[in-house]
């Protein structure tokens, strides 16, 4: 039980352009989910916290309008980065957890590179 | 300002020594999440300690949370190849959101 997928797991993109991740729960249902960041060789940074059919919570200095999350559904959260610079090349990881819970099952990642 | 200190950030052994990874905090959290994260995947949930003063074990794994709450430990018994990897302490304070330690990169010799 608990698993989290995400799509795709790898994404090439050209410098300019937007580009959509998405975040599922397959066998629960996610009232919160969450976007990290991760930079080689280092820990996870919280980007913003996503509420089903509310708007996310940014983190401070993580830009909302350039990082456009949707938690549409119970199952599905995604995170559009729009306009990518090469800067925003980095592993992008959700995770989602269940109402009350405080365990954050998580995503495979999903390997963004923007040339 | 890091609200979780992880120590150490790297560690190298041999095969079948013992290793102790700390987790530590100026601050009181509810629960505490451990977590192991190989390249390339997202982390992997291996325990959550709740009540101070908790052991909990996960066959050579040994998790422990401080009597206060606001630090953690894991040690690994006669560790193996297998066991290298990232490991990330989280602690979660009220709402559901997480913070996590910087991290130790362990490595296990043959």
């Amino acid at each position: 039980g608990a698993v989290v997928s995400q799509h795709p797991s790898w994404v090439i993109c050209k410098s300019g352009t937007s580009v959509k991740i998405e975040c599922r729960s397959l066998d629960f249902q996610a009232t919160t989910m969450f976007w990290y960041r991760q930079f080689p060789k280092q820990s996870l940074m919280l980007m913003a916290t996503s509420n089903e059919g509310s708007k996310a919570t940014y983190e401070q200095g993580v830009e909302k309008d350039k990082f456009l999350i949707n938690h549409a559904s119970l199952t599905l959260s995604t995170l559009t980065v729009t306009s990518a610079h090469p800067e925003d090349s980095s592993f992008y990881i959700c995770s989602a957890t269940e109402d009350g819970s405080h365990e954050q099952y998580f995503g495979p990642g999903t390997r963004l590179t923007v040339t | 300002t890091q609200l979780l200190e992880q120590s150490p950030q790297f560690l190298s052994i041999q095969e079948g020594e013992n290793l102790t990874v700390y987790c530590n905090s100026s601050s009181v959290f509810s629960s505490l999440q451990w977590y192991r994260q190989e390249p390339g995947e997202g982390p992997v949930l291996l325990v959550t300690v709740v009540t101070g003063g908790e052991v909990k074990k996960l066959k050579r794994l040994t998790f422990q949370f401080g009597d206060a709450r606001k630090d953690s430990s894991l040690h690994i018994t006669a560790a193996q190849p297998g066991d290298t990897g990232l490991y990330l302490c989280a602690g979660a304070r009220g709402a559901q959101k997480l913070v996590f330690g910087q991290g130790t990169r362990l490595t296990i010799n043959p």
